[in-house]
C-alpha cells in the first residue's frame, strides 16, 4: 500500500526555521519525482516545489525561492523540505506527493502537516 | 495560470455538472482534475485532461486540449459534495486553479 505521512510542524516564531519530512513506502521512491503543495486552512491549493528523482534537481515556487531547499535520502524513502525564513504568510498545511514522470501525477497525497508562523 | 469557473456552484442529485479552467498559455493536455474533501488530502481524479484515474467512479470525465478543459460529473451523487481544482503540470510552476466548491441542494 502506498503510504507518505508528513511530520515536522508546529509553531515557530517569524524568522525561524522548521524541517518537514515525509516518509515514503509501498512503492518505488527514487523513481519518483516528489512535489510539496501546501494549503492555508480554508484557500486553495498551492504548488511549493519539486525535486527529482535522483535529488540532483530541484524547482521551487518564486515565493519561497532562497528560503526553502528540498532533499531526499532514497536509502531511506525519505523526502525533507528545509525551511528557512519563515514568514506569516507561511502557514499551511503542507503536503507530499508524488509524480512518475510520465505516467500518473500527484496520484497519492500525505496527510499534511500544518506550519504555523506566528510570535 | 489557471482560470478555474465557476468559484461554486450548487446541483441537485443526478444533475450534470461542469466545470471549466482556462489556461493563460498552451499546455497540451497537461491538465489534471482532483477532488478535495475538507480535512482531507486531495486525490487525482483525472489525468492528461481526460484520463480516469484507476478506481474512480465513470461518472467523472475530462476533456479539452491547449489552453479550453472541461471536468464533468455526468449525474451528481451525494458524496461528490467536496472542492474541484484543475492543475497543470506543463512546466514550473505547476499552478492550481482557484477551486469550486460544490455542494447539493
Amino acid at each position: 500500500e502506498v503510504q507518505l505521512v508528513e511530520s515536522g510542524g508546529g509553531l515557530v516564531q517569524p524568522g525561524g526555521s522548521l524541517r518537514l519530512s515525509c516518509a515514503a513506502s509501498g512503492f518505488s521512491f527514487s523513481s519518483y519525482w516528489m512535489h510539496w503543495v501546501r494549503q492555508v486552512p480554508g484557500k486553495g491549493l498551492v504548488w511549493v516545489a519539486r525535486i527529482n528523482s535522483d535529488g540532483s534537481g530541484t524547482r521551487f515556487a518564486d515565493f519561497v525561492k532562497g528560503r526553502f531547499s528540498l532533499s531526499r535520502d532514497n536509502t531511506k524513502n525519505m523526502l525533507y523540505l528545509q525551511m528557512n525564513s519563515l514568514r506569516v504568510e507561511d502557514t499551511a498545511v503542507y503536503f507530499c506527493s508524488r509524480e512518475l514522470v510520465g505516467a500518473t501525477p500527484f496520484d497519492y497525497w500525505g496527510q499534511g502537516t500544518l506550519v504555523t508562523v506566528s510570535s | 495560470h489557471l482560470t478555474q469557473s465557476p468559484s461554486s456552484l450548487s446541483a441537485s442529485i443526478g444533475d450534470r455538472v461542469t466545470i471549466s479552467c482556462q489556461a493563460s498559455q498552451y499546455i497540451g493536455d497537461f491538465l489534471n482534475w482532483y477532488q478535495q474533501k475538507p480535512g482531507k488530502a486531495p486525490k487525482l481524479l483525472i489525468y492528461d485532461a481526460s484520463n480516469l484515474k484507476t478506481g474512480v467512479p465513470s461518472r467523472f470525465s475530462g476533456s479539452g486540449s491547449g489552453t479550453e478543459f472541461t471536468f464533468t460529473i455526468s449525474s451528481l451523487q451525494p458524496e461528490d459534495t467536496a472542492t474541484y481544482y484543475c492543475q497543470h503540470n506543463d512546466d514550473f510552476p505547476y499552478n492550481f486553479g482557484q477551486g469550486t466548491k460544490l455542494d447539493i441542494k
